[in-house]
């Protein structure tokens, strides 16, 4: 199976910041890769797919970029609500395989 | 707008059997390939296993730590999806989550939580 890395575990950051999460692959998945927004008793909430696609009704200030075994979430400015945690995922090969995830905290 | 609604979860003693069910609206749900993904308390997102459409069998994957005791399948004319689980240990314990899939989760439901306790 594919394993994937995420770093940091965790990530404090203010409104307004930058920040950017780091997502591994064991090997190289193409642009098979996935990210999602899970906020506290939620469900999760895709984001992007294929690396750098954003989904539908996704706020400009996240982006994705990478391929082959390196991926970035990277979002512009921080808002409130974006205050989650974060899962990469890979879809290149079954099982799919999630990232451990980010958490997201306000500094 | 895409509805996903699982049901079937509860309190359930080790090596015993559950079935859920996450019925659909909102989609030609035959169009759909459809996952499910799991959330033990406190703990990050597993991927549990999917069905493809008709057009690809209803070919099924599933993860490692379910192979040989989990079975998904579909009843299109229900728009339903069913995750059926044998043999269940303390450690299937978690929130289940079903979802419309193209390889990413699109769209979720609610979840609903699975409980395997003596």
């Amino acid at each position: 199976d594919i394993q994937m890395t995420q770093s940091p575990s965790t990530l404090s950051a203010s409104e307004g910041d930058r920040v950017t999460i780091t997502c591994r692959a064991s090997q190289s998945i193409s642009s098979w890769l996935a990210w999602y927004q899970q906020k506290v008793g939620k469900a999760p909430n895709l984001l992007i797919y294929k690396a750098s696609t954003l989904e539908s009704g996704v706020p400009s200030r996240f982006s994705g970029s990478g391929s082959g075994t390196e991926f970035t979430l990277t979002i512009s400015s921080l808002q409130p609500g974006d205050f989650a945690t974060y899962y990469c995922q890979q879809y290149s090969s079954y099982p799919a395989t999630f990232g451990q995830g980010t958490k997201l905290e306000i500094k | 707008e895409v509805q996903l609604v699982e049901s079937g979860g509860g309190l359930v003693r080790p090596g015993r059997s559950l079935r859920l069910s996450c019925t659909t609206s909102g989609i030609n749900f035959g169009d759909y390939a459809m996952g499910w993904v799991r959330q033990a308390p406190g703990k990050g997102l597993e991927w549990v296993g999917f069905i493809r459409t008709k057009v690809f069998d209803g070919r099924t994957d599933y993860g490692a730590s379910v192979k040989g005791r989990f079975t998904i399948s579909r009843d299109d004319s229900k728009s339903t999806v069913y995750l059926q689980m044998n043999s269940l240990k303390i450690e299937d314990t978690a929130v289940y989550y079903c979802t419309t899939t193209s390889g990413s989760a699109d769209n979720w439901g609610q979840g609903t939580l699975v409980t395997v306790s003596s």
